[in-house]
């Protein structure tokens, strides 16, 4: 059962139209990421978060922003979506070290594949 | 730079056989593994951890780390055709940024009935 929800799954939209990527996540964790991902390809961080009005970018350089108002929740905006934009968008997340004694990695959610035409 | 390798495949093995997937990392610091499974169009799901050197082992899957040999490497035992996936190798490192995930490009495995 996914703890981590991002909606919609599938969006198809036309060039210069400003679209939010939603992702939230039930388990508190303080740590949020999101990645970009063509088909068959690697995964590229594009912006990360280590907390609440803590955002940054990431190693792939994105025209998208982030925002994170509330710990469990780590919107994505495109402002003017293109076509070069088309891809699948993965949110994850991840627990302080510290709280759980242990490190279990990212929890992803299930992914946004995004369309530009 | 943190850098992650994997072979990309890719990798096919017989229904029944021993699936070695292989990994190598360049941050000697490093200190958690992770393997993951990757469906086609699919999100990645966490599969196995390791953290010291050795064997860890959970049900057909067996992880195994040296870190002096900065190599970790995943086994698969009597490999199914639903094990047909990409299999994702992430290592958190040290220093600035340790929270993050440096993930491999990842091996696509192919197990033929």
């Amino acid at each position: 059962e996914a703890d981590i929800y991002q909606t919609p799954r599938y969006l198809v939209i036309g060039t210069g139209k400003k679209i939010t990527l939603e992702c939230s996540q039930t388990m508190g964790h303080d740590k949020m990421y999101w990645y970009q991902q063509d088909p068959g390809m690697e995964l590229h961080l594009i912006h990360y978060s280590y907390g609440v009005n803590s955002t940054e970018k990431g190693d792939l350089s994105s025209e998208s922003t982030v925002s994170r108002i509330r710990t469990e929740h780590f919107p994505l905006t495109l402002e003017s979506a293109r076509p070069s934009h088309t891809s699948q968008y993965l949110c994850a997340s991840s627990e302080d070290l510290v709280r759980t004694g242990g490190d279990y990695g990212y929890t992803f959610g299930s992914g946004t594949r995004l369309t530009v035409v | 730079q943190k850098e992650v390798e994997q072979n990309s495949g890719p990798l096919s093995v017989p229904e029944g056989a021993i699936a070695s997937l292989n990994c190598t990392y360049s941050d000697r610091g490093s200190q958690s593994f992770f393997w993951y499974r990757q469906y086609s169009g699919k999100s990645p799901e966490l599969i196995m951890f390791i953290y010291s050197n050795g064997d860890k082992e959970d049900g057909r899957f067996t992880a195994q780390l040296n870190k002096a040999s900065q190599y970790v490497s995943l086994l698969i035992r009597d490999s199914q055709p639903s094990d047909s996936a990409t299999y994702l190798c992430a290592v958190k490192g040290s220093g600035a940024g340790s929270y993050q995930l440096t993930f491999g490009k990842g091996t696509k495995l192919s197990v033929i009935p």
